[in-house]
């Protein structure tokens, strides 16, 4: 089954706008990662965050980590066309120590101009 | 371009049919690691391989198999194909664990 589920499954927003999405896990997790898939290509890797990190900036990303929640969310700022993609949260499970990710269902977002 | 090839593009092929899907992984990456993505399971992992040695097995079918090679590169076996294993199917590597993964840009398998 899958470790993540995200929230919401579908979002619209216009340019300028911040993009917040959502994942639950149900196991303890080594870390959490951001992935994001333009359509019909191979998943991008944008943010990794470890299990004792709160929370981690990159560029306009920014990402949250809750192990108490097993909850991450994932906030896109100033968003651009660019940014339409669907985006995906995974993770490295504690007890698998193998690095393999298990992935939840993503979230499309779209951005108009 | 993250590194990782995968042949071939596309692949359309009748039920009951076999085929071999191709990885080459990043320079330098020992984790080969094979999912499945279709429109109703989402992303599925598979299975893994770390320095030519099965790591990790997922939700791989009897039907398929894997296997590294010593230089690295992995292919992924299908068989008995049914309308349902038509899907993308995603090679990735890592240069060893817990660490993200690169993916190529996929194998559009299609089953009729």
């Amino acid at each position: 089954s899958q470790q993540g589920e995200e929230d919401p499954q579908a979002l619209s927003i216009q340019e300028g706008e911040n993009a917040t999405m959502n994942c639950s896990y149900k196991t303890s997790i080594n870390n959490l990662q951001w992935y994001r898939q333009n359509s019909g290509r191979g998943l991008v890797h944008l943010i990794l965050i470890r299990s004792n990190e709160r929370e981690k900036h990159s560029g306009r990303l920014r990402v949250t980590l809750d192990t108490s929640k097993k909850s991450s969310s994932l906030l896109i700022t100033a968003s651009r066309a660019a940014d339409t993609a669907s985006y995906f949260c995974a993770t490295d499970p504690f007890s698998s120590n193998t690095g393999k990710l298990i992935f939840g269902q993503g979230t499309t977002l779209q951005v108009k101009p | 371009d993250s590194g990782v090839t995968q042949t071939p593009k596309h692949l359309i092929t009748a039920t009951g049919q076999r085929v071999t899907l191709r990885c080459s992984p990043r320079s330098g990456d020992l984790s080969v690691y094979w999912y499945q993505q279709s429109l109703d399971q989402g992303l599925q992992f598979l299975i893994q391989y770390y320095n030519g040695e099965e790591r990790a097995k997922g939700n791989i079918l009897e039907r398929f198999s894997a296997q590294q090679f010593p230089d690295l590169h992995s292919e992924l076996n299908l068989s008995s194909l049914e309308l349902g294993d038509s899907a993308l199917y995603f090679c990735a590597s890592s240069p060893g664990l817990a660490t993200p993964l690169h993916f190529g840009n996929g194998t559009r398998l299609t089953v009729t």
